[in-house]
């Protein structure tokens, strides 16, 4: 397998424009996780999906940051307006199964993100 | 929501030597996780253990469920195991909680 895909690896943008960071889970994973990482923060749960639906969107800054996952193999999180402080290295995650044996969790390679 | 404390923040080994790295819990988990994050960024999976022990080459790792705390050892250290070692344990409330983390350096 490949793994878990997201894209961009870098994203430099300016204040005030649109990101979209995208990412594929693993084939068969049912659950998938957005996290951020900072040096301040450590990493962070933004929000998590099982099938395809959004079960805990908490951990999500707050209303410019959103997430969709239309199909089992593609989900998205866009923040719009982006601000200086929202430069971080953003992680897709997926697994199978948390409530069952047997279930890592498996991470992309991150998106680093940076907004002058 | 549940603490994860590890410990030591951070590490400096000579190559060739041992460590273990400890991470406790402050309530009950049904999953307990131990990751690498090489200098690179990349989080690499190492262990799914939320109880007994597993070994995968130079590394094993133990999980006392009861008492709350898990142990990764690493043996005969080799620079390239040089990064973070993450601790994450998933709850009740279906979410995984994340230690600071152990920075380790491994010296030629």
């Amino acid at each position: 397998d490949a793994g878990v895909i997201q894209s961009p690896r870098h994203e430099v943008t300016e204040m005030g424009q649109e990101v979209t960071l995208r990412c594929k889970p693993i084939s068969g994973h049912d659950y998938l996780f957005w996290y951020r990482q900072t040096m301040m923060r450590g990493l962070e749960l933004l929000i998590y999906f099982n099938n395809n639906v959004p079960i805990d969107d908490s951990g999500m800054p707050e209303d410019r940051f959103s997430a969709k996952m239309p199909n089992a193999s593609f989900s998205t999180l866009k923040i719009q307006p982006s601000e200086p402080r929202d430069s971080a290295v953003y992680f897709c995650a997926s697994s199978s199964g948390q409530h069952t044996a047997g279930s890592p969790l498996h991470f992309g390679n991150g998106t680093r993100l940076t907004v002058t | 929501g549940i603490q994860v404390e590890q410990s030591p923040p951070d590490l400096i080994l000579q190559e060739g030597a041992n460590s273990t790295l400890r991470c406790n819990f402050s309530d009950s988990v049904n999953n307990l996780q131990w990751f690498h994050q090489n200098p690179w960024g990349q989080l690499i999976n190492l262990f799914y253990i939320p109880s007994g022990t597993k070994q995968n080459g130079r590394l094993s790792a133990t999980t006392v469920a009861t008492e709350r705390y898990s142990l990764l050892y690493i043996s005969s250290s080799q620079t390239t195991d040089s990064g973070v070692y993450f601790c994450a344990v998933w709850d009740t409330g279906n979410q995984f909680y994340f230690g600071t983390g152990t920075s380790l350096t491994v010296i030629p």
